[in-house]
């Protein structure tokens, strides 16, 4: 059964550091891996999402992703981080040409100035 | 852009009630979910639909049954309310995927549904 994990349920950073949110994975094939983010009373908008080819995959608001396959990571990475930036982030992982994904259970990330 | 609208932001109901909860899309999307999320416990799948009439099982159906009769609305129903149904419900749509791709989920903001 495929599964997600993020490790850290609540991150503090302060306004301009850097960011690095954790998800490791367990699928058995191929997997299709996705980054989510949901503000305060919204639902969730798709930061990036990664199928195949280059590992460093780019989103929107300067988010970044790196797939590691012997890893089973898929780490969410911001240089410097805006206080716009806190909202909760969900992980997901699906497989190909299957519609089910299956999130973790998020990190709540909180920006000081 | 795609919009996922549901029906309400905010919905207060009595224990055994039979609660309705509607969302509609408007990109023409083949598949449509309905989630519940709780502190800790993430997003979870109740139902999802791939087509119209068409509906299958997630991780977490009992007391739940949906309505797929057109495209662009899928319902999820409560048949019976209970306290324990309490929680944020999501709705998402999904373009079908095609060849290798898995297309990324659309969603709605979100019903905040309390039973009394």
């Amino acid at each position: 059964a495929q599964s997600v994990t993020q490790p850290d349920i609540h991150i503090t950073v302060s306004e301009g550091a850097s960011l690095e949110l954790r998800c490791n994975y367990s699928y058995g094939a191929t997997p299709y891996l996705f980054w989510y983010v949901q503000s305060p009373g919204q639902g969730l908008q798709l930061l990036l999402k990664y199928f195949s080819g280059d590992t460093l995959v780019q989103g929107i608001k300067g988010f970044e992703a790196e797939f590691k396959r012997s890893q089973s990571s898929f780490n969410l990475r911001k240089p410097s981080v805006h206080w716009s930036d806190a909202a909760e982030y969900f992980c997901a992982v699906g497989g190909k040409g299957y519609q089910k994904v299956t999130f973790g259970i998020g990190t709540k990330l909180q920006v000081i100035p | 852009d795609v919009k996922v609208t549901q029906s309400s932001r905010y919905l207060v109901k009595r224990t055994g009630e039979k609660v309705f909860l509607e969302c509609v899309q408007d990109m023409d999307h083949e598949n449509m979910f309905w989630y519940r999320q709780d502190p800790g416990l993430g997003l979870r799948l109740i139902y999802f639909s791939y087509d119209v009439k068409m509906k299958e099982k997630g991780d977490i159906p009992e007391g739940y049954s949906v309505s797929r009769e057109k495209k662009e609305r899928f319902s999820l129903i409560l048949e019976s309310a209970s306290t324990n149904q309490t929680s944020m419900y999501l709705c998402a749509s999904q373009s079908e995927a095609t060849g290798h791709s898995n297309q990324p989920q659309h969603f709605g903001d979100g019903t905040r549904l309390s039973i009394l």
